[in-house]
């Protein structure tokens, strides 16, 4: 079983768009992320949720709005693409407490906006 | 959050010891050193977490001196598989997860 899944790998779009990424982890965990990977190849946390409510949103456009409907599931949907949200999205979710704890990613959605 | 400095690339022969050293003199009392590894199209894998001293499991070791100024991820025998970006991160679980962005990373190239 997969314990981080996000849909679609791949999503190719025109500029204007507005397109949606899922993400579900069968982990139990309480924390959620989405991380936006850019071509360059930095990694850069854009939100945080736990137990459903936002905890960490970094400095990301409002086109970009994350929905939570319950622990297992943090969507990603993104209004009125641009050229610049050409990147990999990666969802991962963690454990919130705890002595040290790992975060386990998916395996990416790449993003094209043409 | 802790900022962390790493080689930017390395290259080894199949069969060695490679080190990756990381520095990240502002670590915080509570902060844990993670290492992450990035295989090309896929997303970041934990390796190996440490406080203090040495971790070892059975992918790699971790060296953390007293000061906990730096730390060392050290991959034994490497194979051509280990061809990977590795990320170091320092930081610490709290009500907002553990978020942390990943810097550059150490991009590890294995050659035979």
């Amino acid at each position: 079983d997969t314990a981080v899944s996000q849909t679609p790998k791949y999503l190719v779009t025109q500029m204007g768009n507005d397109k949606s990424i899922k993400c579900e982890q069968n982990l139990g965990h309480d924390t959620m992320y989405w991380y936006k990977q850019d071509s360059k190849k930095f990694l850069k946390i854009m939100f945080s949720y736990n137990n459903k409510e936002l905890i960490i949103n970094e400095t990301v456009p409002n086109r970009f709005s994350p929905k939570s409907p319950d622990k297992a599931h943090l969507n990603l949907h993104i209004n009125s693409l641009e050229l610049g949200d050409s990147a990999v999205y990666f969802c991962a979710s963690s454990l919130s407490k705890g002595p040290g704890t790992e975060a386990f990613f998916g395996q990416g959605t790449r993003l094209t906006v043409v | 959050l802790a900022k962390t400095t790493q080689p930017i690339s390395m290259d080894s022969y199949e069969g060695q010891e490679v080190n990756i050293t990381c520095s990240h003199n502002n670590i915080a009392t509570n902060d844990y050193i993670t290492w992450y590894q990035q295989f090309p199209s896929q997303g970041p894998r934990f390796i190996i977490q440490g406080y203090k001293t040495k971790v070892t499991n059975e992918v790699a070791s971790l060296f953390i001196p007293a000061d906990r100024k730096s730390s060392t991820l050290s991959l034994p025998r490497v194979s051509l598989s280990d061809t990977a970006v590795y990320y170091c991160l320092v930081g610490r679980p709290s009500n907002s997860g553990y978020a942390l962005n990943f810097g550059k990373g150490t991009s590890l190239l294995v050659t035979p």
